[in-house]
């Protein structure tokens, strides 16, 4: 079966500066892609970045980024330049390939403070 | 484009009682997921559905359903309640394989 893991409950990065937070997963397929979801205290759950296992280039949306080592099963998310909005708690989901669904499976959660 | 909607947002039953909650996708989405949130437990995938059949079912008790109309809404049935039930339960329907979620319903179960 497949498993996210992420060891940080919680961390702290003080404005304008730049925080890693860490993922690994396990799983025997070889199609299958990554995604960061972020959940404000609002509680709406939204999309941060995805990566597809097959792109060997490590996807970037404005600010995040993510490191993406597939032979290591990790894949951890770089926030630059934090605000105060990016306070929040950090998903990060394993779905497989196209075939059989969207099941997704989430790890436990970062909690990300900012620290004005 | 609207996004996803849940309703209710709030709901407090009490055990033994059933619940309807409801979900409405993004107009054009086909693929309609439940996910369970509990401070214990974290998110815990319920089923999905795709063109009204189930896809993928989750390891919860048959108490659990759901269901899909041809206009891809979706519903989700628990019967029987119990206090381990209480939880924010989100909808997300699916693009291209990424969820796009719902605010959620919260259920108290009293």
């Amino acid at each position: 079966a497949q498993t996210v893991t992420q060891s940080q409950p919680e961390m702290s990065v003080q404005e304008a500066e730049t925080v890693t937070l860490s993922c690994t997963y396990d799983t025997s397929e070889s199609d299958y892609y990554l995604f960061w979801y972020k959940q404000p205290p609002s509680r709406q759950m939204i999309l941060v970045i995805r990566q597809e296992a097959y792109k060997q280039q490590n996807a970037t949306e404005n600010r995040f980024s993510v490191n993406f080592q597939k032979a290591a099963k990790s894949f951890s998310l770089k926030i630059s330049d934090s605000q105060l909005g990016d306070a929040a708690m950090y998903f990060c989901a394993y779905r497989r390939g196209n075939t059989g669904g969207f099941k997704t499976i989430f790890g436990a959660g970062t909690r990300l403070f900012v620290k004005a | 484009k609207a996004g996803v909607t849940q309703t209710p947002r709030y709901l407090i039953k009490t055990r033994g009682q059933q619940v309807t909650l409801s979900c409405s996708p993004i107009s054009g989405h086909r693929s309609v997921s439940w996910y369970q949130q509990t401070p214990g437990q974290g998110l815990q995938f319920l089923f999905e559905y795709f063109s009204e059949t189930q896809r993928n079912k989750g390891n919860f008790p048959g108490r659990f359903s759901g269901r899909q109309f041809s206009n891809s809404r979706s519903e989700m049935n628990v019967s029987t309640l119990e206090l381990g039930d209480s939880a924010l339960y989100l909808c997300a329907s699916s693009f291209s394989g990424s969820l796009f979620f719902g605010p959620g319903t919260r259920l108290t179960v009293l």
